[in-house]
């Protein structure tokens, strides 16, 4: 049982390339979410996945999209990258959305972007 | 609008005592649950302690106790004995259980904790 993992762990983009970051989680829980750290900053949601075949914009969904492929995987897409994208991307998984079931955290990937 | 603020960027705390971390939160939504998280160095997020808005107790796990104060919308944690590895970075966390429940999490700014031997 791995839990949730993402790929890849560090990338560094030039400003205008794309890249998608992937996510997947085995424990059969039906929300996935994407957030991103900034330096000395809490978490901000990017994008969710209530459940399989739904995404909804978070916090700060500019310069992203996301792609729900199964209950799985969850990815999210940089389509032109830019500096104030450089960030450590989370993804988070949860089983149900209420009580005491929290969320589960992927180890993050460390993004730069020149 | 929801939001979650803690107000110490930085806290030590000699090994072996108690510390408390601060967190209040703003909701209109009755039905909301508060977390702790750790964030070590290495970077993972850990799950530390959950407090329901319901809940008639305080959340306690270990060494990790949660001091809720509905009336005045705090949940600060409460780490006893403290020990060098619990040098890290805390976030206080809210999730709204209303009818628009989605299961986001808003986090706080976070608190860095040193331990200091």
């Amino acid at each position: 049982n791995a839990g949730v993992t993402q790929t890849p762990k560090f990338q560094v983009l030039k400003t205008g390339q794309s890249m998608t970051l992937q996510c997947a989680q085995d424990m059969n829980h039906n929300s996935m979410y994407w957030y991103r750290q900034d330096p000395g900053m809490g978490l901000r949601l990017i994008y969710y996945s209530a459940s399989e075949g739904t995404t909804d914009k978070g916090e700060v969904p500019n310069g992203y999209n996301v792609s729900r492929l199964n209950k799985r995987e969850f990815s999210l897409r940089l389509e032109s990258a830019a500096p104030s994208q450089t960030s450590v991307y989370f993804c988070a998984s949860s089983v149900v959305q209420g009580g005491p079931d929290t969320q589960y955290f992927g180890p993050g990937t460390r993004l730069t972007v020149l | 609008a929801q939001k979650i603020t803690q107000t110490q960027p930085g806290m030590f705390v000699q090994e072996k005592e108690a510390v408390t971390l601060d967190c209040t939160y703003d909701t209109s939504d009755p039905s909301y649950g508060l977390f702790w998280y750790k964030q070590p160095s290495s970077g993972e997020m850990i799950f530390l302690i959950y407090q329901g808005s319901y809940d008639q107790q305080n959340a306690t796990e270990g060494r990790y106790s949660l001091n809720f104060q509905k009336a005045r919308k705090s949940a600060n944690l409460v780490i006893s004995a403290s020990q060098l590895g619990d040098s890290a970075m805390y976030f206080c966390a809210m999730r709204e259980d209303g009818s628009s429940n989605t299961g986001k999490l808003i986090f706080g700014q976070g608190t860095t904790l040193q331990v200091k031997p």
